[in-house]
Parts: C-alpha cells; sequence; structure tokens
C-alpha cells in the first residue's frame, strides 16, 4: 500500500511569486492535514479536511495561503505571493475516520515538501 | 494552549544501551498520544499511539508509557542500535479536535 505522498520534495522560488504544493493521502483516508515547521521550531497544525470539506482551518498563518482537496481525494496548498517567512518543510498527513469504533486515527505523514523563498 | 516539551534536546548513548524520552504536555485533557521518529530529510513515521484510555503501548524494543494526570509520557528503547538514530517527536491530540501538538524533539544518536 502506498504511503502519503508529496510534491515536490524540494522548491525554491523569490519573494512574490506563487507556489503550488500537492498531497495525495493514503487510499481511503478521508482524513487529510497539512502542517508546516520553520527553522527551529516546532511543527505546527496549518489545517484539517475531512473529505472535501475543511473541517479546521485555524492554522492557517492568512490569506496567502489556500487550500483545497478536489473530490475529497489529493489536496493542494498554494502560497500567493510568497514571503521570506513562509520558508519551511510543509508536511501533509492523513488518517482514517478517526471516530468510527474500531478504527485507528494515527496520522501518517509524508515525506514533506521543503520551500525556501529567496 | 496545549504545549508540548521534550527533554533532552539531544542524546547521545553508545549502543547497547537502554534509554528513556520524556515528552510533557500542559492540558491532560488529551484525546491520544503519539511517537514518531523522523531520519535526516525523511517525513514521520509513527511508531506507537497511546490513546488518553490506555496506560502503555509496545512495539517491539519500544515502549511509551502515559500518564495523563501528571501529562508526561515516556518513550523507553530497549538495548539501543545505531540505526535507532533519529529525531523522536511526541505529538497529543487534544479533546475532540483532530490536530497534532507538537513537541520540539530529542535528536538521539547511538554511537558504536
Amino acid at each position: 500500500e502506498a504511503g502519503v505522498t508529496q510534491f515536490p520534495s524540494h522548491s525554491v522560488i523569490e519573494k512574490g511569486q506563487t507556489v503550488t504544493l500537492r498531497c495525495d493521502p493514503i487510499s481511503g483516508h478521508d482524513n487529510l492535514y497539512w502542517y508546516r515547521r520553520v527553522m527551529g521550531k516546532e511543527i505546527k497544525f496549518l489545517l484539517h479536511f475531512v473529505k472535501e470539506s475543511k473541517q479546521d482551518e485555524s492554522g492557517m498563518p492568512n490569506n496567502r495561503f489556500l487550500a483545497e482537496r478536489t473530490g475529497g481525494t489529493y489536496s493542494t496548498l498554494k502560497v500567493q505571493p510568497a514571503e521570506l517567512e513562509d520558508s519551511g518543510v510543509y508536511f501533509c498527513a492523513s488518517s482514517q475516520d478517526g471516530f468510527s469504533r474500531g478504527s485507528t486515527d494515527t496520522q501518517y505523514f509524508g515525506p514533506g515538501t521543503r520551500l525556501t523563498v529567496l | 494552549k496545549q504545549e508540548v516539551t521534550q527533554i533532552p534536546a539531544a542524546l547521545s548513548v553508545p549502543e547497547g544501551e537502554n534509554l528513556v524520552l520524556n515528552c510533557s504536555f500542559t492540558d491532560s485533557a488529551i484525546y491520544n498520544l503519539q511517537w514518531f521518529r523522523q531520519d535526516p530529510g525523511k517525513g514521520l513515521t509513527s511508531l506507537l499511539l497511546i490513546q488518553s484510555s490506555q496506560r502503555e503501548q509496545t512495539s517491539g524494543r519500544l515502549n511509551a508509557s502515559l500518564d495523563k494526570s501528571s501529562g508526561r509520557s515516556t518513550l523507553y528503547i530497549a538495548a539501543s542500535q545505531p540505526g535507532d538514530s533519529a529525531t523522536y517527536l511526541c505529538a497529543v491530540r487534544h479533546g475532540t479536535a483532530s490536530k497534532l501538538t507538537f513537541g520540539t524533539g530529542t535528536r538521539l544518536q547511538v554511537t558504536l
């Protein structure tokens, strides 16, 4: 079974440009999360999808960040326009329905996308 | 606001030693706690998940315990090996929210 995949693995852009990150969750996982780690800090939550709906977007830093999940499958995270402080590693994770009886709500993480804004 | 702290920040031990990594959290109303390892340049690998109603979980040489009332979890690694060298992260899921709150991690190096 394939794990969570993310594309690209690295992205280097200039301030003011736009970047789109993609995440493909584990097949059948309704829950999809975005997290990021900026230099020297802990990993922080950005938002949570249940299928195609945004369940919790309390961690999104500002309106330059836009996340979508088309048809409840893959998700994209767009940063427009990118700023220097957006540099970091963006992780995607997925889990089964964590509230169903007998389910496991272990979150499985992808390898991350390292974003560098110059 | 939930805060998660991991001590020590870094640890170096010789191969074969048993070791304990610590994780503490400020709000005991957690749903579960998850331990991960991260290898350099790689993603996070889930090691163990402890539900709030459980006291411990074991997988191979790893044993994680949870004391919810005191806001603490420990990850015990038996007979450490060089392949255990990585950064270990704990993360808590609070109440019914699904998001994880992470600690800053413990960087472990196991030497020959």
